[in-house]
């Protein structure tokens, strides 16, 4: 069975400040990981995914995530904020069978000018 | 791109009527899927289908149903409506690999009145 914690149910940066956003991940299996991101009002959209060619992954808008097997951890992190990346965030794992994920609970990011 | 189309982005509706949401997928994905996200709680699994007239119940399949006719539509039903699904509802859909990111469209905002 897979599972996914994301520790803090609310982050609040400054902008220009780092960004990191935690994710541990539970799987029986060598996992499939995936962070999300969310903007009010809209569905998810892939920010990047990590499918073991490499341990450090590059996403979209300047975020990147490192894979760490003996951690069992995929944190997100950005070097500088921007106001724009005010969103809620998702990390989750693939399961076994037909593509299904499982889900954290999400991360709001707040940032602060 | 990949496109994923939910009909509706917001919905209000009664107690006990029969209520359809409808997605549609243009990428040809064998798997699609439905899930509710409601505060504090992320994305729950209401079901998923692998092919056509193909289902299976995720985490919260009770007081839903779905159907798939086609590879391209996949219907989410909620046979008598009730206060308690009120919430958003995110479709989304994927390659049969599980190293393959799902695609969400932009959700119904769905009320139980």
């Amino acid at each position: 069975a897979q599972s996914v914690t994301q520790l803090g149910s609310h982050v609040s940066v400054s902008e220009g400040a780092l960004v990191l956003l935690r994710c541990n991940y539970s799987s029986s299996v060598p996992p499939y990981l995936f962070w999300y991101v969310q903007y009010p009002n809209q569905g998810l959209q892939l920010l990047l995914k990590y499918t073991s060619a490499a341990t450090l992954v590059k996403g979209i808008n300047g975020f990147e995530a490192e894979f760490k097997k003996s951690e069992t951890s995929f944190h997100l992190t950005k070097p500088s904020a921007h106001m724009s990346d005010a969103a809620e965030y998702f990390c989750a794992v693939s399961g076994t069978s037909y593509g299904k994920l499982t889900f954290g609970q999400g991360t709001i990011l707040t940032v602060h000018p | 791109d990949v496109k994923v189309t939910q009909s509706s982005r917001y919905l209000v509706k009664r107690t006990g009527e029969k209520v359809f949401l409808e997605c549609v997928q243009d990428m040809d994905h064998e798997n699609m899927f439905w899930y509710r996200q409601d505060p504090g709680l992320g994305l729950r699994l209401i079901y998923f289908s692998y092919d056509v007239k193909m289902k299976e119940k995720g985490d919260i399949p009770e007081g839903y149903s779905v159907s798939r006719e086609k590879k391209e539509r996949f219907s989410l039903i909620l046979e008598s409506a009730s206060t308690n699904q009120t919430s958003m509802y995110l479709c989304a859909s994927s390659l049969t690999s599980n190293n393959q990111p799902q695609h969400f469209g932009d959700g119904t905002r769905l009320s139980i009145l």
